[in-house]
């Protein structure tokens, strides 16, 4: 069984960048499609934010393109998040987790939340 | 991309079943068989329950069932119970390996 947790600041300020780790256990790194990023604002639903593969061709949402970057590290069984010139929209729960071949959201890490204020 | 449509709640006593809608577009549900609906319990992360439209992960009772038609995904929940009760997401494939989520139904269990 596969275990996510995020790791990371839980408070930027404006215009900066939010940077996420996630770090994987409980299971072999190379048995994985993707590795992918989703967020919730409060209160709000699910966002894909994108993904990445064990050769760092990476996937993302059209709407985040150009403020995210993706990376793996399959050395140290982490894989990260950054998202450039944050705004307050951009407060919310971010999770790290494992897809499939065809999007499917197989397991989730427990969510850091990251606030967004100046 | 945008966003899947779900009704924003949806209710039913022990034991009655309920369906819940996801309403996508040609570019997503209508054209792939890959929806996928998870369960978030107040305060906790998702968990997948259904993944190509109508399987089910191991551990994942029956009650739950899924199926689509055209632009349109359903999941059913037979025969509900007071656990059921938490916020359902669904999901699909929009091709070149992106995702798209609906905006999540709150389902009470009266």
């Amino acid at each position: 069984q596969v275990i996510l947790k995020e790791s990371g600041p839980g408070l930027v300020k404006t215009s900066e960048t939010l940077s996420l780790t996630c770090t994987v256990s409980g299971h072999s790194f190379g048995d994985v499609y993707f590795w992918g990023w989703i967020r919730q604002s409060p209160g709000k639903g699910l966002v894909w934010i994108g993904s990445i593969d064990d050769r760092a061709n990476t996937f993302c949402s059209p709407s985040l393109v150009g403020r995210v970057t993706l990376y793996i590290d399959m050395s140290m069984r982490q894989f990260y998040l950054n998202l450039t010139s944050v705004t307050a929209a951009d407060t919310a729960l971010y999770f790290c987790a494992t897809v499939g071949p065809w999007g499917s959201v197989d397991s989730w890490g427990q969510g850091s939340l990251v606030i967004v204020s100046s | 991309q945008s966003a899947l449509t779900q009704p924003p709640s949806a209710s039913g006593s022990p034991g009655q079943s309920v369906t819940i809608s996801c309403t996508g577009s040609s570019s997503d549900i209508g054209s792939y068989k890959h929806v996928s609906w998870y369960q978030q319990p107040p305060g906790k992360a998702p968990k997948i329950i259904i993944y190509e439209v109508n399987q089910r992960p191991s551990g994942v009772p029956d009650r739950f069932s899924g199926s689509k038609s055209g632009n349109t995904a359903s999941l059913t929940v037979s025969g509900l119970l007071a656990e059921d009760e938490a916020d359902y997401f669904c999901s699909s494939y929009a091709g070149a390996n992106i995702v798209v989520f609906g905006g999540g139904t709150k389902l009470t269990v009266l």
